[in-house]
């Protein structure tokens, strides 16, 4: 199985420019996150999802939006991009279920805001 | 203060050392606590949980401290292969389940 994919791998927008960062789990987990690591602040959570057709706010949600239509696809929009938005994302699940807490990562997408 | 802090390192060790980290976390509600390993310009992966009563797992050691709040990870005979970014994670319980990742330690293994 694949696990967890995102796409794109990386890439380089100009400000004010909007983009989609994909992801999408094979694993039927319900629960899912946006997250972004920059050095020395480790992984900051943008937005989640617990379960299909529910989001909610991380630690850093500002300028950033998400969706969740479905159990397998959490995308995350870019409405107006601006340099501070430079940074790897990674998109992650877990199951979900009380006391199970593993998450899984993707690969993370590489994003430059000039 | 962070909710959960840890030396960024870097930690050169030589192969065969025996290395250690610990991580400190601020908030009395903290119920569940995991290492991750992070290689260079790839995904964190879980390394393993963090029991109450410690827990081994071949050459690595976890270890719970409630009263002072940190936890421990040991690595003995080192590997060069250990060489990552191990970031201490914690589950908080307010109410749902909150997840904070520390910064990580980097550790570099040299032959």
């Amino acid at each position: 199985t694949a696990g967890i994919t995102q796409a794109p791998t990386s890439q380089i927008l100009a400000a004010g420019r909007s983009m989609t960062l994909r992801c999408t789990q094979d694993m039927r987990h319900n629960a899912m996150y946006w997250y972004r690591q920059d050095l020395g602040l480790g992984l900051r959570l943008i937005h989640y999802s617990n379960t299909a057709g529910t989001t909610g706010k991380g630690e850093v949600p500002d300028g950033y939006s998400v969706s969740r239509a479905n159990t397998d696809d959490f995308p995350l929009t870019l409405a107006s991009a601006v340099p501070s938005q430079t940074s790897v994302y990674f998109c992650a699940s877990s199951d979900g279920r009380l006391g199970v807490h593993e998450q899984f990562f993707g690969p993370g997408t590489r994003l430059t805001v000039l | 203060r962070k909710e959960v802090e840890q030396d960024p390192g870097p930690f050169n060790v030589p192969e065969g050392a025996t290395v250690a980290f610990n991580c400190t976390y601020s908030n009395s509600a903290s119920q569940s606590f995991f290492w991750y390993r992070q290689d260079c310009r790839k995904e964190p992966k879980l390394l393993m949980s963090v029991y109450s009563s410690g827990n081994e797992d071949g050459r690595f050691t976890a270890q719970l401290n409630r009263a002072s709040q940190y936890i421990s990870l040991l690595i003995r005979d080192s590997k060069l292969s250990d060489s990552a970014t191990y970031l201490c994670v914690v589950n908080i319980n307010t109410g749902g389940f909150k997840t904070i990742f520390g910064a990580g330690t980097r550790l570099f293994v040299k032959a």
